[in-house]
């Protein structure tokens, strides 16, 4: 069975430091695709960054960028530099390779950037 | 940019009555997908079609149907409508292969 977990509810950060939010995954496939996507206040759902699971180096996009742990089945967010309008909720997802393109879903991560 | 919309943005209805969530995408994306968001479950699939004529039970498809008339149009239909199905709705299309979705804004449905 495929699942995503994600363990922490909600993170509070400073303005202008790091962050690492954490995803877990099950899956019995050798190919698949993982995703992370934010939710915001206004509850507009945009996809942020993706990493394939062949590919050993970690994706980057502007300030975030993933920690991928294939052995572990693990695939962290990290965002630098945080930004008030970072605050948001931040959803782990994953695709199987043969799914249709269904994604699948962990429970979300609220996080906070307060000033 | 994709775009996906979705009608209407807010509903509410009774339980017992029929409820139709439309969503339309401009994006020409064969795949499109119905999910529905709430606390502590994230966004669960409940219906998807590969395209028009075409629909696929998601995770969560029970008390739940699908249309796609079109490659743009993809309809979800509550028949007999409960109270557990309040909830935030959401509609995505995509391409093929593995691909990010693209997700409309949401529809709020209470279900009285």
């Amino acid at each position: 069975a495929q699942k995503v977990t994600q363990t922490q509810t909600s993170i509070s950060v400073m303005e202008k430091t790091t962050v690492t939010m954490d995803c877990v995954y099950e899956t019995q496939d050798s190919s698949y695709f993982l995703f992370w996507y934010k939710q915001t206040a206004s509850g507009e759902i945009v996809f942020l960054i993706r990493q394939d699971s062949y590919k050993k180096e970690n994706a980057t996009v502007g300030h975030y960028s993933l920690n991928f742990q294939k052995p572990k089945s693990s695939i962290g967010l990290i965002i630098t530099a945080t930004q008030i309008e970072d605050s948001a909720v931040y959803f782990c997802a994953m695709m199987r390779g043969s799914s249709g393109n269904k994604l699948i879903f962990g429970i979300g991560t609220l996080l906070s950037v307060k000033p | 940019e994709a775009a996906v919309t979705q009608s209407p943005r807010n509903k509410v209805a009774v339980t017992g009555g029929k409820v139709t969530l439309s969503c339309n995408q401009t994006n020409n994306h064969n795949n499109m997908y119905w999910y529905r968001q709430d606390t502590g479950h994230g966004l669960r699939l409940i219906h998807y079609s590969y395209g028009a004529g075409s629909t696929e039970k998601g995770d969560i498809p029970d008390g739940y149907k699908a249309s796609r008339p079109s490659q743009e149009n993809f309809s979800l239909i509550l028949e007999l409508a409960t109270p557990s199905q309040t909830s935030v709705y959401f509609c995505a299309s995509g391409t093929t292969g593995a691909e990010t979705l693209y997700f409309g804004s949401g529809t709020r449905l209470t279900v009285l």
